[in-house]
């Protein structure tokens, strides 16, 4: 079974410059959450969909970062423009159900450094 | 949110047992018990969860205060792959849409060979 696949893995942009990033889910999986890890702390969630709706989005800050998953499968999460405290893992998951047993699959990550 | 505390960091040779603590003194009726773990420049996986009994799954063993208040994460025989962050977080039934996943700090977990 495939997991959950993110790109690009790595990028390196300067302050003031957008970003995107994408993921695709887990076929089957309606759930999809995009965390932030910074170096030496836990993940934080960004937000968090169902299909194509928005759960949670309380954790994103909205004037520079925004997350779009239109067909309900894959999604993007773009930041425009960068801070130096944006760099960070961007963490990709997704989960076949949203109940709160249900086990959430992660990608590899998208690692960001602004300049 | 319900909140869990854990130690910041724990030692363990290879291939002996390895209990990582979780205290929960806050934990409602409805949240869940999850450890999830991050091995260096991975995503986090998921390891096991529970409710109120201890559970066993082919990763570890979950232990579960009758109190609920605490619980410990178990690895029956510490292999150098199983060094990893480990994070021990509460999820609950409130909502519509289910619980977040609201990660902490964790433990960091090295295994010496």
């Amino acid at each position: 079974e495939a997991g959950v696949a993110q790109s690009p893995r790595y990028k390196i942009i300067e302050k003031r410059q957008s970003v995107a990033f994408w993921c695709n889910p887990i076929s089957g999986h309606a759930t999809l959450y995009w965390y932030q890890q910074i170096l030496g702390q836990g993940p934080k969630l960004l937000i968090q969909f169902q299909n194509n709706g928005v759960v949670d989005d309380s954790q994103l800050p909205k004037d520079r970062f925004s997350a779009e998953r239109l067909k309900g499968v894959d999604s993007t999460l773009k930041i425009q423009p960068a801070k130096l405290e944006d760099s960070a893992v961007y963490l990709c998951a997704s989960s076949f159900t949203d109940t709160n047993t249900g086990e959430l699959f992660f990608g590899e990550g998208s690692r960001l450094t602004v300049l | 949110d319900a909140k869990t505390t854990q130690p910041n960091s724990m030692e363990s040779n290879e291939e002996e047992p390895v209990h990582l603590p979780c205290n929960h003194s806050t934990i409602s009726g409805t949240d869940y018990i999850h450890w999830y773990r991050q091995l260096p420049s991975q995503g986090p996986e998921y390891v096991i969860h529970g409710l109120t009994s201890n559970v066993n799954n082919r990763m570890a063993s979950l232990a579960i205060a009758e109190d609920r208040k605490s619980s410990t994460l178990i690895l029956h025989r510490a292999t150098l792959r199983d060094a990893a962050v480990y994070y021990c977080i509460l999820r609950d039934l409130k909502g519509n849409q289910g619980g977040k996943l609201i990660f902490g700090q964790g433990t960091e977990l090295s295994v010496k060979p």
